[in-house]
């Protein structure tokens, strides 16, 4: 099975761009790379999703390199609201047409005033 | 308002008392999953359904069941609690059905807190 490795936590500035990778080995042709974020006590929440190379949305990019063995999120001028555990998500199939989401340990992220 | 609810949102039983934790999601997701969350460990699938009559177990199914009856409802029961699942359970629910392209965003639920004494 696909599995995800993180750095557990992080500490960053306000105002500084921050950057969590997140390594996945075993991916599978088919697999898509997601991230969520999550606060104390809440469920984890969307942020972005990829294939291969750049994704950029509103709140974030997400870097896959080629070979698609790790993902990169990043975080622009992050502010004290995006302290929280970032989440990298990698489906497995596990055959007959069923599939597995599975979460990692996630990184804990603190932003500093 | 789309959501995923669950209930109860917090519960203290005691070893050996069976309980069911029941998740409903009203956006008419194929796909549906409970995980558990404890500190240090994250996020660990528990169960998932595909679909309608379809589940699978996730990385830690032991001591758990789940049914999958109709779409919209997917319990989470514990036949006979123990002190190793006091957690935190969340239920969630998406769209499109991994492995499929691009995997649809999860939507969650606000959390069971669960306490087995």
């Amino acid at each position: 099975l696909a599995k995800t490795t993180q750095p557990i936590s992080m500490d960053s500035y306000e105002g500084q761009e921050v950057n969590i990778t997140c390594s996945h080995n075993n991916i599978a042709t088919n697999d898509y790379i997601t991230w969520y974020q999550q606060f104390p006590s809440q469920g984890p929440r969307f942020i972005i999703q990829g294939y291969k190379t750049k994704v950029t949305n509103e709140v974030a990019s997400l870097f896959i390199p080629a070979d698609r063995k790790s993902s990169t999120l990043s975080l622009p001028r992050v502010s004290l609201s995006d302290t929280a555990v970032y989440y990298c998500l990698v489906g497995v199939g596990t055959g007959a047409g069923s599939y597995q989401l599975t979460f990692g340990k996630g990184t804990k992220l603190s932003v500093i005033p | 308002e789309a959501q995923v609810t669950q209930n109860p949102r917090y519960l203290i039983t005691v070893t050996g008392k069976k309980l069911t934790v029941t998740c409903s999601q009203n956006m008419n997701h194929e796909y549906m999953s409970w995980y558990r969350q404890d500190p240090g460990l994250g996020l660990r699938q528990i169960y998932y359904s595909m679909n309608v009559e379809v589940t699978d177990k996730g990385d830690v199914p032991e001591g758990y069941k789940v049914s999958r009856k109709e779409k919209r409802n997917f319990p989470l029961i514990l036949e006979s609690p123990s002190p190793n699942q006091t957690s935190l359970y969340f239920c969630a629910s998406t769209p499109d059905p991994p492995g499929q392209g691009a995997d649809g965003e999860l939507f969650f639920g606000e959390g069971s807190r669960l306490t087995v004494l």
